[in-house]
């Protein structure tokens, strides 16, 4: 059973292209979150969600637009893709926006050229 | 958020005990310490959490001494699959903020035959 699931697993795409990535949590949590991971592997928060609603929202370039169509799912939009956007993204999501524990996706892992 | 230290890089052989230490001098009175290990090509997973004195569970202990300004992670008689890298996060926690996560650059433990 997949807890936290992400489509896809591997994305490769050219500059200036729009693409998508989705997550979807099966755990009946409340909060749900992107973060990026970098070559250095830095994980760095992106966005969290709770309820539908946007709770954190780093310095993103607002290339990036998360949406949450319902507590169980939470995508990533980005457009105009650049080659610094070449990380792998997580999702995750907790049973609240409270506490440390956090439940991530497999990653998916954005290649930009 | 408290800002955390740890090596960079930890090596040990199967069946020993690995002691990972993690600074971090400016924890609030109200943060708790957290511990995640990410395997490569995975999303982090929790390990366990605690606020002072030690915590054990079925994976790992925690020791916090009586200043918290450094906790110890300690994983009995590891094995070759303990491999991964290892996050100490501080944070106010289990109250915090959104549940934003702080992470560092981890500890890469190398278990060897």
């Amino acid at each position: 059973d997949t807890a936290v699931s992400q489509t896809p697993k591997y994305l490769v795409t050219q500059m200036g292209n729009d693409k998508s990535i989705k997550c979807e949590q099966n755990l009946g949590h409340d909060t749900m979150y992107w973060y990026k991971q970098d070559s250095k592997k830095f994980l760095k928060i992106m966005f969290s969600y709770n309820n539908k609603e946007l709770i954190i929202n780093e310095t993103v370039p607002n290339r990036f637009s998360p949406k949450s169509p319902d507590k169980a799912h939470l995508n990533l939009h980005i457009n105009s893709l650049e080659l610094g956007d070449s990380a792998v993204y997580f999702c995750a999501s907790s049973p609240s926006s409270a506490g440390h524990e956090q439940y991530f996706g497999p990653g998916t892992r954005l290649t930009v050229t | 958020l408290a800002k955390t230290t740890q090596p960079i890089s930890m090596d040990s052989y199967e069946g020993q005990e690995v002691n990972i230490t993690c600074s971090h001098n400016n924890i609030a009175t109200n943060d708790y310490i957290t511990w995640y290990q990410q395997f490569p090509s995975q999303g982090p997973r929790f390990i366990i959490q605690g606020y002072k004195t030690k915590v054990t569970n079925e994976v790992a202990s925690l020791f916090i001494p009586a200043d918290r300004k450094s906790s110890t992670l300690s994983l009995p008689r590891v094995s070759l699959s303990d491999t991964a890298v290892y996050y100490c996060l501080v944070g106010d926690g289990p109250y915090n903020q959104g549940g934003k996560l702080i992470f560092g650059q981890g500890t890469e433990l190398s278990v060897k035959p």
